[in-house]
């Protein structure tokens, strides 16, 4: 099986920079995605990590380590807009083309 | 390009009768997944379909539910005898046929069915 954890909320300011930690424990490993899903919306694809290290884009990026089963979404030059659930999802090798997913974490940017 | 769309967005259906779910995958998308995700609760998946087969269904429920992908038309998740329990919304996805790996692997939502039982 595969269990994901991940803080359930955050807060942080207009104009921060936050981390999301998210780790996990999977048979295989074949993925780890983030997403962003504002209330009531589609969940929207943020980044996908198959190997180690950073991936860049734009003011996201996000991070892999799969030896210690960890990963992070780094937010920076936070806005009002920001403010969402964001999703940690693994695919283990053993379980086909399913994402398995956190229970996300809701973050909230203050003024 | 349109994205993922599901509808309706939101159903309610008393306990015993039947729901019945649509999805139409982005163009150039023939792979279809539905997840379920109920309050304070992670998406989970049900199952996996390519046009007009099941090639995972570990995630569905043994009774009352099933879907189906035609060679033409929508997706279709559909739960007979609806319960309380069933109470959820239901998200889709689709992922694309043809390109990079990286890229074939990612799913895309649509905004989901939120179904209420009463």
């Amino acid at each position: 099986g595969q269990n994901i954890d991940q803080p359930t909320e955050m807060t942080a300011t207009e104009g921060a920079i936050v981390q999301i930690n998210c780790t996990y424990q999977t048979s295989g490993f074949n993925g780890l995605f983030w997403y962003q899903q504002h209330a009531g919306e589609a969940p929207t694809f943020l980044s996908y990590n198959v190997l180690d290290g950073l991936e860049e884009k734009g003011r996201f990026s996000s991070f892999l380590s799969r030896s210690k089963g960890y990963s992070y979404l780094l937010l920076k030059e936070l806005q009002m807009k920001d403010s969402a659930s964001y999703l940690c999802a693994v695919r283990g090798r053993n379980s086909g083309y399913a994402l398995n997913f956190g229970k996300g974490t809701s973050l909230l940017v203050t003024p | 390009n349109a994205g993922v769309m599901q509808n309706p967005r939101h159903l309610v259906r008393r306990r015993g009768q039947e729901a019945r779910l649509r999805c139409s995958p982005m163009k150039g998308h023939s792979h279809v997944y539905w997840y379920r995700q109920l309050p304070e609760e992670g998406l989970k998946f049900m199952v996996y379909l390519q046009k007009e087969n099941i090639i995972d269904e570990s995630g569905m429920p043994k009774e009352r539910f099933s879907a189906e992908f035609p060679k033409e038309g929508p997706s279709i998740l559909r739960i007979q005898q609806v319960v309380r329990g069933d109470s959820a919304a239901y998200f889709c996805a689709s992922s694309p046929d043809r390109g990079p790996t990286q890229a074939k692997n990612i799913q895309y939502f649509g905004a989901g069915t939120r179904l209420s039982v009463l």
